[in-house]
């Protein structure tokens, strides 16, 4: 079965500090990745997606995102976290066959000055 | 403006009793989705429609139900058999082929137990 694992339940950083959220999927075939951000008072948005070529992708709010094919992950990362940064962070995968998104449970983020 | 409107935004259920929870979109998109959210769970998907009059269950469909009767709303029934119905449920909508997987997220209902 299709599944996400997302290994930090909380992650405390420094504003001005990088950041590495962690993801690992289970899934047979080439999957379609996706970060979502969900803020308060702003619900859930797309940060970014990838569905094949580059590797590396490129996300809004300066995130960027790498598949590793062969340790089944999709790690999220900011060269520079801000404070506006602080939220939960899901990793999703796209079950292409069943036309739907599975989510990983989340990790959440914590800015300190 | 384009969105996706879920009513209403608290919403409390009494033992035995049904509630609908409310979604509809202006986007046009054909797929909407029903999750639960729960603390530490994530999301977790309920229902799934890609058009019109069909949906699927997703991983957690026992003691919800869901209609389909227009493209712009998806409405899902939280019975009496789902026992543990307390928590935040997310309707989400996408365009499907042109750029699947991106969903556009409602802001919520909190479903809790009286």
């Amino acid at each position: 079965a299709q599944s996400v694992t997302q290994p930090d339940i909380h992650i405390t950083v420094s504003e001005g500090a990088s950041l590495e959220l962690r993801c690992n999927y289970s899934y047979g075939a080439t999957p379609y990745l996706f970060w979502y951000v969900q803020s308060p008072g702003q619900g859930l948005q797309l940060l970014l997606k990838y569905f094949s070529g580059d590797t590396l992708v490129q996300g809004i709010k300066g995130f960027e995102a790498e598949f590793k094919r062969s340790q089944s992950s999709f790690n999220l990362r900011k060269p520079s976290v801000h404070w506006s940064d602080a939220a939960e962070y899901f990793c999703a995968v796209g079950v292409t066959s069943y036309d739907k998104v599975i989510f990983g449970p989340g990790t959440s983020l914590s800015v300190i000055p | 403006d384009g969105g996706i409107t879920q009513s209403p935004k608290y919403l409390f259920r009494k033992e035995g009793q049904n509630v609908t929870l409310s979604c509809e979109q202006n986007l046009n998109h054909d797929a909407m989705y029903w999750y639960r959210q729960d603390p530490g769970q994530g999301l977790r998907l309920i229902y799934y429609s890609q058009i019109v009059n069909d949906f699927q269950k997703g991983d957690i469909a026992e003691g919800y139900s869901v209609s389909r009767e227009k493209k712009e709303s998806f409405p899902l029934t939280v019975t009496s058999a789902q026992k543990n119905p307390t928590a935040f449920y997310l309707c989400a909508s996408g365009q499907g082929a042109g750029d699947w997987g991106k969903l556009f997220f409602g802001s919520g209902t909190q479903l809790s137990v009286l």
